[in-house]
């Protein structure tokens, strides 16, 4: 299975702020996807991160305040932009097609995020 | 559109004891994958197993098992004899086939395991 990385590990932003998350995967891997967890909720897709090209992104979630980039197979980065104590969640990195595997998705150990 | 079902907020069992979470779904795809994770209280999301919608063998790995029944939409997952350190939170998720690569979750099922 692919293994994924993801920094920072947590977080305390100010609201206003903005932070970038990164994604990084030991082997090349077909898709990337951003998750979003609100306290105690369940997961939610935030985007695909296409690589080379603009993510796609889920209704309520906008390429304003979720920026994602992807510039190539191993890497993307999910940026939460002009933070609101709302966006405070885990952020989840995951990933499908990795070595050896074409339909497993993975999961990120997360960000968490906390904004004050 | 798609939707999982984790009817099971929490469960509080003692450990040995066998658990079963019940996890049911709604598609309109003929192609699908089914996937169980569990959320540990550090956070990340362990990838436990995939089901295929053509494939309804139940699975069994060690003292986990997953039980698929297309006729009634539903993919249960079992522990038996329980640990401790089976405590989590538990989620089921769908996805459908074709290049939508999308995860659609439950809600998740806090399992405690009390010693």
């Amino acid at each position: 299975s692919a293994v994924i990385s993801q920094k920072p590990s947590r977080d305390i932003c100010q609201r206003g702020t903005s932070l970038t998350i990164q994604c990084q995967v030991d082997s090349q891997v077909t898709m990337m996807f951003w998750y979003r967890q609100q306290p105690g909720q369940s997961l939610t897709l935030i985007a695909t991160a296409n690589q080379g090209s603009e993510a796609t992104y889920e209704s309520g979630f906008v390429i304003d305040k979720f920026p994602i980039s992807r510039p190539n197979l191993t890497f993307s980065t999910l940026t939460v932009s002009n933070m609101s104590p709302e966006d405070s969640s885990i952020y989840l990195c995951s990933v499908v097609g990795g070595q050896g595997s074409s339909y497993e998705q993975y999961f990120g150990p997360g960000t968490r995020l906390t904004v004050t | 559109a798609q939707k999982v079902t984790q009817a099971q907020t929490e469960i509080s069992v003692v450990e040995k004891e066998d658990v079963t979470l019940d996890c049911v779904y709604e598609t309109r795809d003929t192609t699908y994958y089914l996937f169980w994770y569990k959320q540990p209280p550090s956070g990340e999301l362990v990838f436990l197993i995939r089901r295929n919608s053509f494939d309804e063998q139940n699975e069994i790995s060690g003292r986990y098992s997953w039980n698929f029944q297309k006729s009634t939409s539903s993919f249960n997952f079992t522990i038996t004899a329980s640990q401790v350190v089976d405590s989590a939170v538990y989620f089921c998720a769908l996805r459908g086939g074709g290049s939508n690569y999308k995860l659609t979750f439950g809600k998740g099922t806090l399992l405690t395991v009390n010693p």
